[in-house]
C-alpha cells in the first residue's frame, strides 16, 4: 500500500474557527491533491501541488488555502470554517505527470456545527 | 471548464456484464483513468487509457475515444463485491473526476 496518511480522521469544529488538515506521504511523489466528497457531487478538486511550494487551484478552492513546505506534507486550511464545508476530505498522491495511478488517503470526515 | 459526466446509477445481476459510460467536455486530457470506491472507503485505481482503444485488465476493460470525448468501463462476470461507486477521471497535472456511477449487483 502507498504510504499516505491523513490526520485527523474525524473532526468536529464550530463555525468561524480555523481548521487544518494534514496529508503526509512517504512515497516521494511529486503531485499531491486535496478533494472533497459530498453526496451527489463525486470528488471535487480543491487544490493541488506539483512540487514544494508549487500549488494551484482546483474546481472548488474558495474558502480554502494550502501549503507544501516539504515534499511529504500537504496542508489544507479552512481559514474560517462554514457549515457548507462539512464534507469528507481526501488527499491523493501521484508520482509524476505521466503516471496515471493516484493513491488516496483514508479520508477525513469534517463536521462544522 | 472541465467536466466528466456519468450515469448516476446502474444495476445488474451476478454474472452479467455492465458498461459504465463517461463523456467529457474538455480537450487536453492526457488520458482517462477509472477508480472504484466502496462505501466508507477511499477510491482505488482500476485502469487507464492513454491511447484510443480498449485496454483489458482481468474482468475489467476500459475504452477511450478522444474524437468522441467518450470512454467506458466494462465489468464482466459481475460479482457481489463489485457493488461500489465508479469514477472516471481525466488527467493532466490535475486529476479531475467524473460525477460517479453507483453500481448495484443483485444475486
Amino acid at each position: 500500500d502507498a504510504g499516505i496518511t491523513q490526520s485527523p480522521r474525524h473532526k468536529v469544529t464550530e463555525t468561524g474557527t480555523p481548521v487544518t488538515l494534514r496529508c503526509h506521504q512517504t512515497e516521494n511523489h511529486r503531485y499531491m491533491y486535496w478533494y472533497r466528497q459530498d453526496p451527489g457531487h463525486g470528488l471535487r478538486l480543491i487544490h493541488y501541488s506539483y512540487g514544494v511550494k508549487d500549488t494551484d487551484k482546483g474546481e472548488v478552492s474558495d474558502g480554502y488555502s494550502v501549503s507544501r513546505s516539504k515534499t511529504e506534507d500537504f496542508l489544507l486550511t479552512l481559514e474560517s470554517a462554514t457549515s457548507s464545508q462539512t464534507s469528507v476530505y481526501f488527499c491523493a498522491i501521484r508520482e509524476g505527470l505521466m503516471n496515471t495511478e493516484a493513491f488516496f488517503g483514508q479520508g477525513t470526515r469534517l463536521t462544522v456545527v | 471548464g472541465q467536466s466528466l459526466e456519468q450515469p448516476s446509477e446502474v444495476t445488474a445481476v451476478e454474472g452479467a456484464i455492465v458498461q459504465i459510460n463517461c463523456t467529457y467536455q474538455t480537450s487536453g486530457f492526457y488520458g482517462l483513468s477509472w477508480y472504484q470506491q466502496h462505501d466508507g472507503g477511499a477510491p482505488t485505481f482500476l485502469s487507464y487509457n492513454a491511447l484510443d482503444g480498449l485496454e483489458e485488465t482481468g474482468r475489467f476493460s476500459s475504452f477511450l475515444s478522444r474524437s468522441d470525448s467518450y470512454g467506458y468501463l466494462l465489468l464482466q462476470e459481475l460479482q457481489m463485491k463489485d457493488s461500489a461507486s465508479y469514477f472516471c477521471a481525466g488527467y493532466t497535472d490535475k486529476l479531475i473526476f467524473g460525477t460517479g456511477t453507483r453500481l448495484q449487483v443483485f444475486p
